[in-house]
């Protein structure tokens, strides 16, 4: 059964760091990883998608790698801002007849402070 | 509409109740998904549809949870009797395809469950 962990669960940085979020999963089979911004009260915000050949995404200021054969992914986001503070989860979708269906990790809460 | 929407976004209820949970997809959409999220936790996958087929329902707790998707578009996912551990944000996502890797979810608002 495909097990998705995220560390830290939560963070707390200074406005302008540069920060990295963790994400591992434990088989490799997958068809792609997304990474998805959380707000209080609203729905879960796709923010990059990587496919299993892939090795990285890029948007803005979040850059997404993925290392499938390690069943790791780093999202990391430059420059932080208030603005970013939100929950941070990756999901990973199966290969073959599993579904369709994403397993998720726990997240990580981020705050980051004016 | 623009994206998934679900109602009620709030749902307050007496154990023992019957709930109705509505998703209504991105127009065009065939596929559909239910997801649980217990606070502080990540969303846990409950059941699919491919148009009005339901594809898998390994997630779906124990028997008093069913969902439908009669016409291909507007599922209702239904809990009978519910119970306190029931009290759950109820996710709902659609994707355009059914299958295939660029096959990405957009998720609704999700509805807050309270049993009390």
């Amino acid at each position: 059964k495909q097990e998705v962990t995220q560390i830290p669960a939560a963070l707390s940085v200074p406005e302008g760091e540069n920060l990295v979020l963790n994400c591992s999963f434990t088989d490799s089979a997958i068809y792609n990883l997304q990474w998805f911004r959380q707000d209080p009260g609203k729905g879960l915000t796709s923010l990059l998608l990587i496919q299993s050949s892939q090795r990285e995404q890029t948007s803005g200021r979040l850059n997404a790698s993925l290392d499938k054969s390690s069943g790791r992914s780093t999202l990391y986001i430059a420059a932080s801002q208030p603005g970013d503070s939100a929950t941070y989860l990756c999901a990973v979708r199966p290969l073959g007849n599993a579904g369709n269906m994403l397993t998720f990790g726990g997240g990580t809460r981020l705050m980051v402070k004016p | 509409g623009a994206g998934v929407s679900q109602s009620p976004r709030y749902k307050v209820t007496k154990r023992g109740q019957d709930v109705a949970l509505r998703c209504d997809p991105i127009s065009g959409h065939v596929s559909l998904y239910w997801y649980r999220q217990a606070l502080g936790q990540g969303p846990e996958f409950l059941t699919y549809f491919n148009y009005e087929a339901q594809q898998d329902k390994s997630g779906l707790p124990n028997d008093r949870f069913s969902a439908e998707r009669p016409e291909g578009s507007i599922s209702t996912l239904t809990i009978q009797r519910t119970e306190q551990r029931d009290s759950a944000m109820y996710r709902c996502a659609s994707s355009f395809s059914a299958g295939g890797p660029y096959n990405e979810q957009f998720f609704g608002p999700g509805t807050r469950l309270t049993v009390l």
